[in-house]
């Protein structure tokens, strides 16, 4: 059965920390990893990792796919308040792109 | 146990007809929600419902209807209407509206 695991599972900063969220699966015919952000409605897309070792950034996130170690993080930099969310990690599979969801991070910046 | 259940898994049906796909929580929330997720793409919304007897479109709702009646169930049928109806489909709930969604394990829609 496809696994997928998250850590932690809550963590709480202040503004301007730098925080790490750990991704980490166990899955047959790995295709993508994929991370969202979920606040109120649909969880928003942030990254799509295939190859592993390449960082991916989008302003104060990035986020790198391990291959070896069958992980990824996500790094957020110089945290703010908007960034208090749920981080969910989701793996694709061959077999007709379904998705395994991790259980989820849940982020609180403080001010 | 508690939890989200989707069934089947995979689902084949002809191009023209309409398919259920069905969508069941045990764990007492009240919100719930359907998503479609293709290759290369993020989830996008098509349903969701905050109560029991109520729904609301979502981002991508043409070609789709849904129900609730119950409050633990919130089945998407897929009409002959939406034009690219292969996907996988998830289902999730959340206790309310905006907190932390729980999601199914999805099904796999395959129109031949």
């Amino acid at each position: 059965e496809d696994k997928v695991v998250q850590s932690p599972l809550s963590l709480v900063v202040h503004e301007g920390d730098t925080v790490t969220l750990n991704c980490s699966y166990e899955v047959t015919n790995f295709r993508s990893l994929l991370w969202y952000k979920q606040e109120k409605k649909a969880p928003t897309f942030l990254f799509m990792l295939t190859s592993s070792g390449i960082e991916k950034k989008s302003g104060r996130l990035s986020s790198i796919l391990d291959k070896k170690e069958l992980s990824s993080i996500l790094n957020i930099t110089a945290t703010q308040t908007g960034d208090s969310a749920i981080y969910l990690c989701a793996v694709e599979v061959d077999a007709g792109n379904m998705l395994t969801f991790g259980g989820g991070t849940r982020l609180m910046v403080k001010p | 146990d508690g939890g989200i259940t989707q069934s089947p898994k995979y689902l084949f049906r002809k191009e023209g007809q309409n398919v259920t796909l069905s969508c069941e929580q045990n764990l007492n929330h009240d919100a719930m929600y359907w998503y479609r997720q293709d290759p290369g793409q993020g989830l996008r919304l098509i349903y969701y419902s905050q109560i029991v007897n109520d729904f609301q479109k979502g981002d991508i709702a043409e070609g789709y209807s849904v129900s609730r009646e119950k409050k633990e169930s919130f089945p998407l049928t897929v009409t002959s209407a939406q034009k690219n109806p292969t996907a996988f489909y998830l289902c999730a709930s959340s206790i309310d509206w905006g907190n932390e969604q729980f999601f199914g394990p999805g099904t796999r829609l395959t129109v031949l």
